[in-house]
């Protein structure tokens, strides 16, 4: 079945980085243009950033822009979030989810079970 | 960009019907992309409606959405047990923002 799977979450101090990294199977990866989508505690959902089928787009939300970095490798079916310069309002749930349908049209689906970043020293 | 605007709670007994609303600036008016997502706690968020009015394979038929000017709406009929979840509305925002989340509705069945 179809299936998103995260990992590379973790505690790390402020200013450091990290990668997060979303597995994909099930689909036809090379296909799907992807988002990461974060929740921090006790807080709602907001988009963080939007890469197309084929890599060659990217798009931020102004939350994160020139600090993270997001691409796929299509021969891997992985999705990838590279994160730098990282605050106590970067800790939060980050969900990976796939974009159904023509961009921006459809929706976001499927979606990962998240991985939980958390910034503290 | 500022969050969509959606009530913080709504609640109803089993069979009852609610609505959630969903408000924005032209955003939500503009594009007619608006979608909505049920989040369970501790699971992956599962995409109920699209391009406001549109049900995905394997939705029940029980969700609904509608759009009048800047608000959407999703209406859910014949309320279950297992509908008790939070949800959001998600608009497409431009070339500029992209995409915006409302606040979350937590619904609570009676």
């Amino acid at each position: 079945q179809v299936q998103l799977v995260e990992s590379g979450g973790g505690v790390v101090q402020p200013g450091r980085s990290l990668r997060l990294s979303c597995a994909a199977s099930g689909l036809t990866f090379s296909n799907y243009g992807m988002h990461w989508v974060r929740q921090a505690p006790g807080k709602g959902l907001e988009w963080v950033a939007v890469i197309s089928y084929d890599g060659s787009n990217k798009y931020y939300a102004d939350s994160v822009k020139g600090r993270f970095a997001i691409s796929k490798d299509n021969s891997k079916s992985t999705l990838y979030l590279q994160m730098n310069s990282l605050t106590a309002e970067d800790t939060a749930v980050y969900y990976c989810a796939g974009h159904s349908g023509s961009y921006p049209r459809g929706g976001f689906d499927p979606w990962g079970q998240g991985t939980l970043v958390t910034v503290s020293s | 960009q500022s969050a969509l605007t959606q009530p913080a709670s709504v609640s109803g007994s089993p069979g009852q019907s609610i609505t959630i609303s969903c408000t924005g600036t032209s955003d939500v008016g503009s594009y007619n992309l608006v979608s909505w997502y049920q989040h369970h706690p501790g699971k992956a968020p599962k995409l109920m409606i699209y391009e406001v009015n549109k049900r995905p394979s394997g939705v029940s038929n029980r969700f609904s959405g509608s759009n009048s000017g800047n608000t959407a709406s999703l209406t859910i009929s014949g309320l279950q047990a297992e509908d008790e979840a939070d949800y959001y509305c998600c608009s497409y925002a431009g070339s500029n923002s992209f995409y915006v989340f409302g606040t979350g509705t937590k619904v609570t069945v009676l």
